[in-house]
């Protein structure tokens, strides 16, 4: 069965620390991984996804099939990246179903 | 760049009552619409796929006879909770995907809050 774990709910750095979420995944396929972000009082919008191996905002994810991990990373963090934080699983391509983890709420702590 | 919208933002019903609740792509023309639904403090969760001018998919575990999805045309699918029951409340979130975009990106609605009394 397809699973999006994320290990911690909250999660709460300093201003200017660097930032780790976790994502780790189950699925027998080839993935497709995406991490989703939702400012308060705003929707959900794409984050960024492993295929196209961008840096938006600063964040970074590196698709690690060995460990099968999908952790997002920024070196240095700011106010503004307080948000929930969702990593996705594509289960379908070309249709995209998504599988989505938990969450984790990030708050960045001036 | 590409906007969802979904209409009523929040809506309160009597149990035995139905409730529709509209999902638009304003600027562009989408192919598939999914909706989810999400617990509160918990993940989303997919109810169905819907296709235009086909039948919905549902999800495992997800009853087709109590949640009606209609997507008549490329810019509106409808999702109608039949027979409502408290249990029934909860966010409901709708995305869609802009085949002109080349990759099926999913593009998300604001939600819509059920609450069902």
């Amino acid at each position: 069965a397809q699973r999006v774990t994320q290990p911690e709910k909250l999660l709460s750095v300093f201003k200017g620390a660097p930032v780790e979420l976790k994502c780790n995944y189950s699925y027998s396929g080839s993935p497709e991984l995406f991490w989703y972000v939702q400012y308060s009082r705003q929707r959900l919008q794409l984050l960024l996804r492993h295929i196209s191996r961008e840096s938006i905002k600063g964040f970074t994810a590196d698709l690690n099939k060995g460990e099968t991990s999908f952790h997002l990373k920024k070196p240095f963090a700011q106010e503004e990246d307080s948000a929930m934080y969702y990593c996705a699983l594509s289960v379908s391509r070309g249709a995209q179903k998504l599988v989505f983890g938990q969450g984790t709420r990030l708050t960045i702590n001036p | 760049g590409a906007v969802v919208s979904q209409h009523p933002s929040r809506v309160i019903c009597k149990s035995g009552t139905s409730v529709k609740i509209e999902c638009r792509s304003l600027d562009f023309q989408a192919t598939t619409m999914f909706w989810y639904r999400q617990f509160p403090k918990q993940s989303l969760m997919l109810m169905a796929t819907s296709n235009e001018g086909s039948k919905a998919t549902y999800e495992q575990g997800v009853e087709k006879d109590k949640f009606l999805i209609n997507h008549a045309s490329l810019t509106l699918s409808t999702l109608t909770v039949t027979s409502a029951h408290p249990e029934d409340s909860s966010f409901y979130i709708c995305s869609a995907s802009d085949p002109g975009g080349g990759d099926y990106e999913q593009y998300f609605g604001p939600g819509t809050r059920l609450t069902v009394t």
